[in-house]
């Protein structure tokens, strides 16, 4: 049963630390997706990728955030240095098109203090 | 950016009885989309209808599109506990990218 992965499940951090997420997208799926959710603003899209190339990262705050996708098995998603508003719910998604069904990873709840 | 709304946002409902929630959007789409999230997961796909079809059925799912009216509706027939979640529509209009509703929440009581 393929599913998306993502790692770690949970993360407690201080302000100003780093922080990485992994996502391992299900294997021959080409889009993936970033996005954060929050009760205020529900589910934001951040950025998606491509066969491995951003398509679109608008949604990120670039002074803060960077997403790579160094493989077809890896995508990442970067805080540096984090704040307590990026605490959040960070979900992966893949597809096989940007428009299509997307599976949903378990997500990584973020917590920054 | 286009973003489906759903309706009512929240719904409370005995075990048995049918739940039918309501999406709008505001612009034409390719496809419209049906997503359940229990509490502390991920997003998991329903049902998928393109803008040419009307209805569509899966299991205890019925979703119908209405292009002319810019909607759609989700209903759960012969509800159990296990169907209380979030519920998402999301919109396919052709940038690229789903566009999500805030969700709506349905509680199943036993």
């Amino acid at each position: 049963d393929a599913r998306v992965t993502q790692t770690p499940r949970h993360k407690v951090t201080e302000m100003g630390q780093e922080v990485t997420m992994r996502c391992q997208p299900i294997l021959g799926h080409n889009t993936v997706f970033w996005y954060r959710q929050t009760m205020m603003q529900g589910l934001e899209l951040l950025a998606y990728f491509r066969n491995r190339a951003p398509l679109d990262d608008s949604g990120m705050p670039k002074d803060r955030f960077s997403a790579e996708m160094p493989d077809a098995t890896l995508a990442t998603l970067k805080i540096q240095p984090s704040e307590p508003r990026d605490s959040a719910v960070y979900f992966c998604a893949s597809g096989f098109h940007p428009g299509d069904t997307q599976y949903f990873g378990p997500g990584t709840r973020l917590t920054v203090l | 950016s286009q973003q489906g709304e759903e309706d009512p946002q929240a719904l409370s409902i005995q075990e048995g009885e049918n739940a039918t929630m309501n999406c709008s959007y505001k612009t034409s789409i390719n496809n419209l989309q049906w997503y359940r999230q229990n509490s502390g997961r991920g997003l998991v796909h329903l049902i998928l209808i393109r803008s040419n079809e009307r209805e569509k059925h899966s299991g205890r799912l019925r979703v119908t599109l209405d292009t002319s009216k810019k909607s759609s509706s989700l209903l759960i027939t012969a509800s159990r506990a296990a169907d209380t979640a979030s519920y998402f529509c999301a919109t396919d209009n052709g940038n690229n990218r789903l566009a999500f509703g805030k969700g709506n929440q349905v509680v199943v009581i036993p």
